[in-house]
């Protein structure tokens, strides 16, 4: 079955820094998310990748998949107290149905 | 704008007990998902629906059951509540269709069994 590593596991880093987390499938990604989690709340969708080679931005985030489309980064920029959270990359298992299956969640805490 | 709301944020129940957890979201989806979170282990699927009635097994279905009555409604059902279940409950919810197809949360029901 499909994994997702995602690394570090936890991230602590001054606030206006730049910082990435990655996540990597021992199998072909077909489509890759990317969440962010509140502490104890739900998650919040940030983009989703599909092609080899494709990047999306939002605001100070940016999200690439590789060209052989079995990592994905997502790197933020001049980082901020709002970034914080829990970061969380899912997969499409392509069984159909949208199921997805996530990498542990990378913990992020920005410094002021 | 898209909902997906959940009965309880916090729950405490005693082993043994039937626990009910509700999820439901206004976007006239057809899936349905329930995950639980563990530290360390991220999110894993437990059950899921694609059409009402209608249910599949996730990775981890073990203790729980759940029902699909009505589109909107999607419930995960604690048979008799053990403290190996106590985590953090979160149910999703995304559009059936040909495309990749993103899946929304709600806010999570954090379950405490003791």
């Amino acid at each position: 079955s499909q994994e997702l590593e995602q690394s570090p596991q936890s991230l602590i880093v001054q606030e206006g820094k730049n910082l990435t987390i990655n996540c990597t499938s021992s199998k072909t990604l077909y489509g890759l998310y990317w969440y962010k989690q509140k502490y104890g709340e739900g998650l919040i969708f940030l983009m989703m990748l599909q092609k080899g080679g494709e990047e999306k931005s939002h605001e100070k985030i940016t999200a690439k998949l590789d060209e052989k489309k079995q990592q994905s980064s997502l790197h933020i920029t001049a980082s901020q107290p709002s970034h914080a959270g829990i970061y969380l990359c899912g997969a499409d298992r392509g069984q159909g149905a949208q199921k997805l299956v996530f990498g542990q969640g990378t913990r992020l805490t920005i410094n002021p | 704008d898209v909902k997906v709301t959940q009965s309880s944020r916090y729950l405490v129940k005693r082993t043994g007990e039937k626990v009910f957890l509700e999820c439901v979201q206004d976007m006239d989806h057809e899936n349905m998902f329930w995950y639980r979170q563990d530290p360390g282990l991220g999110l894993r699927l437990i059950y899921f629906s694609y059409d009402v009635k209608m249910k599949e097994k996730g990775d981890i279905p073990e203790g729980y059951s759940v029902s699909r009555e009505k589109k909107e409604r999607f419930s995960l059902i604690l048979e008799s509540a053990s403290t190996n279940q106590t985590s953090m409950y979160l149910c999703a919810s995304s559009l059936l269709s040909f495309l990749r197809e993103t899946q929304y949360f709600g806010p999570g029901t954090r379950l405490l069994v003791l």
